[in-house]
């Protein structure tokens, strides 16, 4: 079976300070893809950044960056000096190759991430 | 370019009354989901169509939902008759699909329903 689990239902911080939302995740397939999306309070959906399971390099992207680590499954995602511009709901999600169907998306419940002035 | 077009973005309904959702995906795109997100379930995966053939509806509730992709630009998704229980935000999204595999999903504005 394929799930992904974040624990942190709402993190709060001020404005400046660091933020990381964990991402844990299982399956059995040996290739996969892991993708963060954002949703702000106007409601969209936002993609942020897909990862395939074979490659385990960290990424940045300006203030955001991902650690993607096979040996504890999991794909956190860091703010660096978070802005409130951040303050969102940011969703973790897994897609296999076989099982669970080549296209299906797997989400977490999602981290309420709130950065106040 | 234009992102994924939802209609209408609001809609408010009796129950009992038929509900029509649209969906034109980005243009180039092959693969369409729908999904529906409630407090309570969260994101859920209603249906999905690559190359307008419906793949897997293993997510639709019920016999009140169903979902057609007449065209590559164009899909529905109708409820009837819509209950309270149904009031939620459905999104579609689309993506591309390449030999089976399929990439980031971009999802549209979405359609909040309201069933009174």
């Amino acid at each position: 079976a394929q799930k992904v689990t974040q624990a942190q239902t709402e993190i709060s911080v001020v404005e400046k300070e660091d933020v990381t939302l964990d991402c844990v995740y299982e399956t059995r397939d040996t290739t996969y893809y892991l993708f963060w999306y954002k949703q702000p309070p106007s409601g969209e959906l936002v993609f942020l950044i897909r990862r395939n399971s074979f490659d385990e390099q960290n990424e940045i992207s300006g203030r955001y960056s991902w650690n993607f680590q096979k040996s504890t499954s999991s794909f956190n995602f860091t703010i660096t000096a978070s802005q409130v511009v951040d303050s969102a709901v940011y969703f973790c999600a897994l897609r296999g190759t076989i099982s669970g169907g080549y296209n299906k998306l797997i989400f977490g419940a999602g981290t309420r991430l709130a950065v106040h002035p | 370019d234009a992102g994924v077009i939802q209609s209408p973005r609001h809609e408010v309904t009796e129950m009992g009354q038929e509900v029509t959702l649209r969906c034109k995906p980005i243009s180039g795109h092959n693969s369409l989901f729908w999904y529906r997100q409630t407090m309570m379930r969260g994101l859920e995966l209603l249906i999905y169509f690559n190359n307008n053939v419906p793949i897997d509806d293993s997510g639709m509730p019920e016999d009140r939902f169903s979902a057609k992709m007449p065209n590559a630009s164009f899909s529905t998704l109708k409820i009837q008759p819509s209950e309270p229980r149904d009031s939620a935000v459905y999104f579609c999204a689309s993506s591309s699909t390449q030999e089976a595999v399929s990439y980031e999903q971009y999802f549209g504005p979405g359609t909040r329903l309201t069933v009174t």
